[in-house]
């Protein structure tokens, strides 16, 4: 996971609008991926997009993606405590496996 | 439900003996993955088996061993070899397939303590 490099924390006030960074160096990558981890749990896919899109949008969350600068964000509109969580970045490669980045720890503060 | 099962979900270990964590999946994948995660380090790698009978080491295999007999089944083997095995486990499958999206499924994690 070292190739894919993410922000370690970010502390959102509830209500606000949180932005997840990450950069990635594959760039035949086909797909990237978001995934969110709650304390004590396994990873959950939140979305993922595809490496011809720039933006993906999926109801309160947005993906942008920018294959000059090997970039992929993540906005989450309108933050809640349920957001609170580790969020990691992923991108495919060659042979199918996915490498991840260190993991974002979000905290939604009131 | 399909789905990808990891068990015990706690488990402690003494020194000096070997432990197995188990890793069933019943969604047809192809592939499943190990993974350890320490806190602020990430995911990293331990093996990985993109079929059956056959594995490869991943970033940091030291330690540990693995037997994948059926597709469905992917055990991890932590050995006395680990001398710091105290972490958060993850097993992981996927579809080995060019167009598919959906990336990897995560089972909740094995949390293993050395007592």
């Amino acid at each position: 996971g070292e190739d894919v490099e993410q922000s370690l924390f970010l502390s959102v006030r509830e209500g606000d609008s949180s932005v997840i960074n990450c950069t990635y160096t594959d760039s035949s990558s086909t797909y990237l991926y978001w995934y969110k981890q709650e304390p004590g749990a396994g990873l959950q896919l939140l979305t993922y997009i595809f490496s011809n899109m720039d933006m993906k949008q999926d109801q309160r969350l947005t993906v942008l993606l920018n294959k000059k600068d090997k970039h992929l964000s993540l906005r989450i509109a309108d933050t809640q405590t349920g957001d609170s969580a580790i969020y990691f970045c992923a991108e495919t490669l060659n042979d199918y496996k996915l490498s991840f980045g260190a993991g974002t720890t979000v905290t939604v503060r009131a | 439900d399909g789905g990808i099962t990891q068990s015990p979900k706690y488990l402690f270990r003494k020194e000096g003996q070997n432990v197995t964590l188990s890793c069933e999946q019943n969604l047809n994948h192809d592939a499943m993955y190990w993974y350890r995660q320490d806190p602020g380090q990430g995911l990293r790698l331990i093996y990985y088996s993109q079929i059956v009978n056959d594995f490869q080491k991943g970033d940091i295999a030291e330690g540990y061993s693995v037997s994948r007999e059926k597709k469905e089944s992917f055990p991890l083997t932590v050995t006395s070899a680990q001398k710091n095995p105290t972490a958060f486990y993850l097993c992981a499958s996927s579809i080995n397939e060019a167009d598919y999206n959906y990336g990897y499924t995560f089972g909740s994690g094995t949390r293993l303590t050395v007592v």
